[in-house]
């Protein structure tokens, strides 16, 4: 069965510093990847997404992620994190005839000014 | 556009009671899907509908879940019987259509606390 790992419950970055949140996955066929934030009241936006292709995808707010299929991981990074990027981040991967999310348990992110 | 609304965003009742949940899609999106959401958890998938049918319910817990789109657009989830168990933030998403590319958007949810 698929399943999504985030082994990091709780990260704090400073304002401006490079962020990488991971993401391992388990998958038997060519998984299609994602990346998600939720903030406070808010539903959850995607930032990204990866089915075939170029291995490194680009989204929204300045985050990128990068599918490595060795590592079954699909890391999220930010070369600068701003304040407003304070959320939580879910890796999820699409299974199934539709597009049925396995999410991972969250990573919390904070930044301190 | 309006994006996906549910409602009610809150909602408290005691064990053993009825309630439902409404989703409302963006318009024209013929994909469904409910998802719960945990304390501390990520969202765990419940059930999609294409259309009209539930075209994978394979995430519901018991029969105590049930969920309807009669008309292809507006979804009601209905939890009979509920437990304490049960209290999670229930989230909705619809898509353009069904296939593994298709964008999820999300509702904020509804809260539901069973007392």
């Amino acid at each position: 069965a698929q399943s999504v790992t985030q082994p990091d419950i709780h990260i704090t970055v400073s304002e401006g510093a490079s962020l990488e949140l991971r993401c391992n996955y388990s998958y038997g066929a060519t998984p299609y990847l994602f990346w998600y934030v939720q903030s406070p009241g808010q539903g959850l936006q995607l930032l990204l997404k990866y089915f075939s292709g170029d291995t490194l995808v680009q989204g929204i707010k300045g985050f990128e992620a990068e599918f490595k299929r060795s590592q079954s991981s699909f890391n999220l990074r930010k070369p600068s994190v701003h304040w407003s990027d304070a959320a939580e981040y879910f890796c999820a991967v699409g299974t199934g005839g539709g597009n049925k999310l396995t999410f991972g348990t969250g990573t919390q992110l904070k930044v301190e000014l | 556009g309006a994006g996906v609304s549910q409602t009610p965003s809150n909602k408290v009742t005691e064990k053993g009671k009825y309630v439902e949940l409404r989703c409302d899609p963006i318009s024209g999106h013929t994909a469904l899907y409910w998802y719960r959401q945990s304390l501390g958890q990520g969202p765990e998938f419940l059930i999609y509908f294409q259309g009209t049918g539930a075209a994978d319910d394979s995430g519901l817990p018991n029969d105590r879940f049930f969920a309807v789109r009669p008309e292809g657009s507006v979804s009601t989830l209905k939890i009979q019987r509920t437990e304490r168990g049960d209290s999670a933030v229930y989230l909705c998403a619809s898509s353009s259509g069904p296939t593994r590319g298709d964008e999820q958007f999300f509702g904020p949810g509804t809260r539901l606390t069973v007392l």
